[in-house]
């Protein structure tokens, strides 16, 4: 089964602040996917990346959030500045080719004072 | 909209009891998977079943699917406080995207 490991697992900071996070799809594949899930509601794509490649980035906040993916490989999320309204868990996902599950990493928890 | 829609929202049973979980979509599909997630941890996928399949059993889940009502169920048979967790339902129609619904939150009372 496939591995996906997110970093910080919690992450606290205030408002106008910037975070980052980071995932790393251990077994490395294409399709990679960054979720946002606020609580008491489901995960929402933010961004699609097929290798270094954005696909779909179309629920992305473009103003403050930013979304890489250099080699292909590993990922990072940014918040520049982070808003109390950005509160939720942030979700990595891939997807191996040739099958149509997502594998999820951990998540990670932001909390925006 | 591509977005599975869960019922109930919650639901509290015994342990041993069976739990049933029922999901409603609006458009065609490819398949359609079923996702747990525990308290504050990410997604774990259960389950899979294609638009040509009715049922569909992994140990204790049984999934049913019926397109002429665009609705499928989740049974979990024989719960355990492990069970614990909410449970989504999401498909794939035309594209390889996922929508996820509010889920529901499951409860087993040991």
């Amino acid at each position: 089964e496939a591995e996906v490991a997110q970093s910080p697992r919690y992450k606290i900071t205030e408002k106008s602040q910037a975070v980052a996070f980071w995932c790393d799809p251990i077994s490395g594949h294409a399709t990679l996917y960054w979720y946002r899930q606020i609580l008491g509601q489901g995960p929402e794509l933010l961004v699609q990346f097929q290798d270094e490649s954005v696909v779909d980035d179309s629920q992305l906040p473009k103003d403050r959030f930013s979304a890489e993916r250099l080699k292909g490989v590993d990922s990072t999320l940014k918040i520049q500045p982070a808003e109390l309204g950005d509160s939720a868990m942030y979700l990595c996902a891939i997807n191996p080719e040739g099958v149509d599950t997502q594998y999820f990493g951990p998540g990670t928890r932001l909390t925006v004072l | 909209s591509q977005q599975g829609e869960e019922d109930p929202q919650a639901l509290s049973i015994q342990e041993g009891e069976n739990a049933t979980m029922n999901c409603s979509y609006k458009t065609s599909i490819n398949n359609l998977q079923w996702y747990r997630q525990n308290s504050g941890r990410g997604l774990v996928h259960l389950i899979l079943i294609r638009s040509n399949e009715r049922e569909k059993h992994s140990g204790r889940l049984r999934v049913t699917l019926d397109t002429s009502k665009k609705s499928s169920s989740l049974l979990i048979t024989a719960s355990r406080a492990a069970d614990t967790a909410s449970y989504f339902c999401t498909f794939q129609g035309g594209s390889e995207k996922l929508v996820f619904g509010k889920g529901t939150k499951l409860t087993v009372n040991p």
